[in-house]
């Protein structure tokens, strides 16, 4: 059984740039979730992807958009990138009649200079 | 608002001792309850859970929670300490619900192992 994995490990981008971070949920699992944990800070959720359709979306703005493929992978894309977006993306899935209990890959570490 | 309170950013616990890290949350019902754990550089890890019944829940790797409704408290207890468990550990809460698409954690408690 394969875990969750996310690509790339680590990212440096530029103000203003766009960034897409990818994830592969587990084996079996058919919902994904993304949050952005802030140095020192726990985990804010971001959207939950089910159906390839946003199911839910926390205080972030527009800008944060993502994807989910008919494989259940999925995407998060930033645009207009600010330096407050620094921080480790976490993907985590689930399924989707059980999604509170979510399996987390190792993030993606974004730094915006 | 919902929310989750750590109150203790940091604690240092000898390796052999006990271990109790706090955790509160704000929330309009009884929610979904966790617990995870996060080393450096690694995910995070579902230490335990509580949905309902037997208020003393186990987990894995030696933990155990206890819900308190009146105190709206949800602490993590470890009765003897080994240094691998030096990791950051987060209380997270969850909406009653089978889809749970809002959860919420707390900043976080870092714990180091004293040799």
């Amino acid at each position: 059984e394969t875990g969750v994995t996310q690509s790339p490990t680590h990212l440096i981008k530029t103000r203003g740039q766009q960034v897409t971070l990818r994830c592969s949920s587990q084996s079996g699992h058919n919902t994904v979730s993304w949050y952005q944990q802030a140095l020192g800070q726990g985990p804010q959720f971001i959207f939950q992807y089910y159906r390839e359709e946003e199911n839910g979306r926390g205080n972030f703005p527009p800008r944060f958009s993502g994807l989910q493929f008919p494989n259940y992978s999925s995407e998060l894309n930033v645009n207009a990138l600010e330096l407050d977006d620094s921080a480790l993306y976490l993907c985590a899935s689930s399924l989707f009649t059980t999604s509170y209990e979510q399996y987390f890959g190792p993030g993606t570490r974004l730094t915006v200079t | 608002a919902q929310s989750v309170t750590q109150p203790d950013i940091h604690i240092t616990v000898s390796e052999g001792a006990s271990l109790e890290l706090r955790c509160n949350y704000s929330y309009g019902a009884t929610p979904y309850l966790f617990w995870y754990v996060q080393s450096p550089g690694q995910g995070l890890q579902l230490l335990l859970k509580y949905f309902s019944g037997d208020t003393l829940v186990q987990g894995i790797k030696g933990f155990e929670a206890e819900f308190k409704r009146s105190q709206s408290s949800f602490n993590l207890r470890k009765p003897s300490v080994h240094w691998s468990d030096a990791a950051e550990y987060f209380c997270a809460v969850g909406p009653r619900s089978y889809n749970n698409n809002d959860m919420r954690f707390g900043a976080g408690t870092r714990l180091t192992v004293k040799p």
